[in-house]
């Protein structure tokens, strides 16, 4: 069972306009959340985050924005540049014992020059 | 400088044989997770372990043991039982805190051949 989904698994964008990209999930438990920027044969790096307590983050280019009733999360990248090409994933914690982070599958997002 | 170091890069296996996955952290950290990376279904949680001598089995634990006898390291074995073991591995670490994101190393390709 997919407890944070991510349904759109690729994505183009001209560069300077706006990137979104979407996350869902299904666990009440979760209490933070998180956005994780990859490259391929590469670690996640960490990029922004939001607690469950708030509805928006925004750290520069980056914002993340948090409906707790519709359980979804979304992270807005203004403007899109080519270096922002790369898959994107969200991710959500909860505690069980020590604290667990699930991720969803992934988006790839392509910024086109 | 701090960080998790995961090693090696490449690894080659061949069928039948166990191996072994190093990662170590100097961050301090005390919860260190291992994660399993497969085309189009993100990451998948294998173990964690929220402090030495102490861990936990994730979502796919099965054909793989872990050991935690020293905060700074967390080795992930992969056994013969692992019946597709050829995957991209990452280890992560985080702070027993709130509102924190996990660390991850570089990342360990493994191939059975």
């Amino acid at each position: 069972d997919q407890q944070v989904k991510q349904n759109s698994p690729s994505l183009s964008v001209q560069e300077g306009r706006i990137s979104i990209l979407n996350c869902d999930y299904t666990n009440s438990m979760f209490d933070y959340f998180l956005w994780y920027k990859k490259y391929p044969a590469e670690g996640p790096t960490f990029l922004i985050s939001i607690s469950s307590i708030k509805d928006k983050n925004e750290d520069g280019r980056f914002t993340v924005f948090l409906n707790k009733s519709a359980k979804h999360l979304s992270l807005h990248i203004v403007p899109s540049q080519p270096g922002d090409s790369a898959v994107y994933f969200c991710a959500a914690r909860y505690r069980s014992g020590t604290y667990k982070y699930i991720f969803g599958t992934g988006t790839r997002l392509k910024v086109l020059a | 400088d701090g960080g998790i170091t995961q090693s090696p890069k490449y690894l080659f296996r061949k069928e039948g044989q166990n191996v072994t996955l190093s990662c170590e952290q100097n961050l301090n950290h005390d919860a260190m997770y291992w994660y399993r990376q497969d085309p189009g279904q993100g990451l998948r949680l294998i173990y964690y372990s929220q402090i030495v001598n102490d861990f936990q089995k994730g979502d796919i634990a099965e054909g793989y043991s872990v050991s935690r006898e020293k905060k700074e390291s967390f080795p992930l074995t992969v056994t013969s039982a692992q019946k597709n073991p050829t995957a991209f591995y990452l280890c992560a670490s985080s702070i027993w805190s709130r509102d924190t994101e996990a660390f991850f190393g570089q990342g360990t390709r493994l191939t059975v051949v």
